[in-house]
Parts: C-alpha cells; structure tokens; sequence
C-alpha cells in the first residue's frame, strides 16, 4: 500500500538558517507533488506545486526539488524566520482527484 | 473575498449518534473535498464533489456520506459515531479546470465523540 514520510523528528533551527524537509514515498507513482504549510487549529495552506517532470521549482524563500527516481521530495526555506513557524506537510496526487497526505514535520525557528 | 467557510467550529456528540457538518466553498469554485485530520496525522481523503457528482471517495466506510447543493456547498454526514472519528473535519474547495488540485482548505470542524 501507499505510503508517504516526512521527517520523523521535528526541526529546530536557528533565525537566519535554512530549514530541509524530506517527503519520501513508496508504491506511488504520483502526477504531481503539494507543500502545504498547517498553524495550529487551522486548515493547511498552499505553497508551492511540482509536477512529475520538474526537477525544482521556488517561490520567494521557498524551493522544492522532486526526484521521481529516488521517490522523494525536499522542501527547503531558505533564511528563515520565527514566523516560518509551523507545520509542513507534503501531498501527492495523480489523475483520480485524491491527494494523499504525509503526516507532516513542524518546524520551529528560534530568534 | 471570503474564504472557504464551515459551521459548526466544534461538536461533542455521543457513540451511536449522527452528525452533519457544513462547508461552503470559495465563491466560483465548483469542486468540494472532505479531509479528516486525526491528532498528529496529516489529512485523510474522504470526498470529492464537483458539480454535485461525487468524483472521488477514500478508504473510508459507508457511514460516511457527503453531497454537495445547486449553490456547490457542501455536507458530510457521518452514522453511528464511533470514539476514532474524533478528529478535526477539513473542507477544501478549489476551482474548475485545476489539473493538479490545489485545496483551499476551511478552518475545520473539531468533532469531539464520547
């Protein structure tokens, strides 16, 4: 069966430092790939989108790589803030209209 | 422009009742989908409505049931509560002719089963 991890532990990391979140999959052979960003008592927020044929793609501080071979996904934010706070959350989806979630790494940037 | 709305904020009902949860979507999006969010797990596919058709459904049981209205608001329906379906309720709209299915998410329903 499907199955989607993200970083086991959760980051701390410095103000100023980049942050690096791991995707990895198996038995899935996804069309495209979602970085969602969740703050406590809230519903997940769209970042950023990757499809199946693109190796990086960026947006402001954020970038996101996607190696189909290795079926894995890093999620990078690059000087950091406090207020990059929160819990990230990778999802994959392909052509039958459902995006399956990882559990998702919180991060927290200290000033 | 408001975003995607659901009602109630939370719940607390008992094993063996019913409950029905409300969303409506961003205005012009068309295309509805249900998540549930148990504590420290990411969201799990239930449904997805486009044009009142479901179009897509999870692994979940048929306790489960969900429609969507001429006006593209949605509710999901949930029997006989068990204790696991405590869990935070997603709604999530997105827009005709979105290929890759970005989710604008409502703020959710914490359902509280004792």
């Amino acid at each position: 069966s499907q199955k989607i991890e993200q970083n086991s532990e959760a980051l701390n990391i410095q103000e100023g430092k980049t942050a690096t979140l791991t995707c990895n999959y198996t038995n899935y052979s996804p069309a495209y790939l979602q970085w969602y960003r969740q703050d406590p008592g809230r519903g997940p927020v769209f970042l950023l989108l990757i499809r199946e044929n693109e190796k990086e793609k960026r947006k402001e501080r954020l970038k996101v790589t996607f190696d189909t071979t290795l079926k894995q996904s890093l999620f990078h934010i690059t000087a950091s803030q406090p207020a990059d706070s929160a819990t990230y959350l990778c999802a994959l989806g392909s052509n039958d209209y459902k995006l399956s979630f990882g559990a998702g790494t919180t991060v927290t940037v200290r000033a | 422009d408001a975003g995607v709305t659901q009602s109630p904020t939370h719940l607390i009902k008992t094993r063996g009742q019913h409950v029905t949860l409300r969303c409506s979507p961003i205005s012009g999006h068309k295309s509805v989908s249900w998540y549930q969010q148990v504590l420290g797990q990411g969201p799990q596919f239930i449904f997805q409505y486009y044009e009142k058709e479901e179009r897509g459904r999870g692994n979940f049981p048929d306790r489960f049931s969900a429609r969507q209205f001429p006006n593209y608001s949605s509710e999901l329906n949930v029997n006989a509560l068990l204790l696991g379906d405590s869990a935070l309720y997603l709604c999530a709209s997105s827009w005709e002719g979105n290929s890759y299915n970005e989710q604008f998410f409502g703020p959710g329903t914490r359902l509280t089963v004792l």
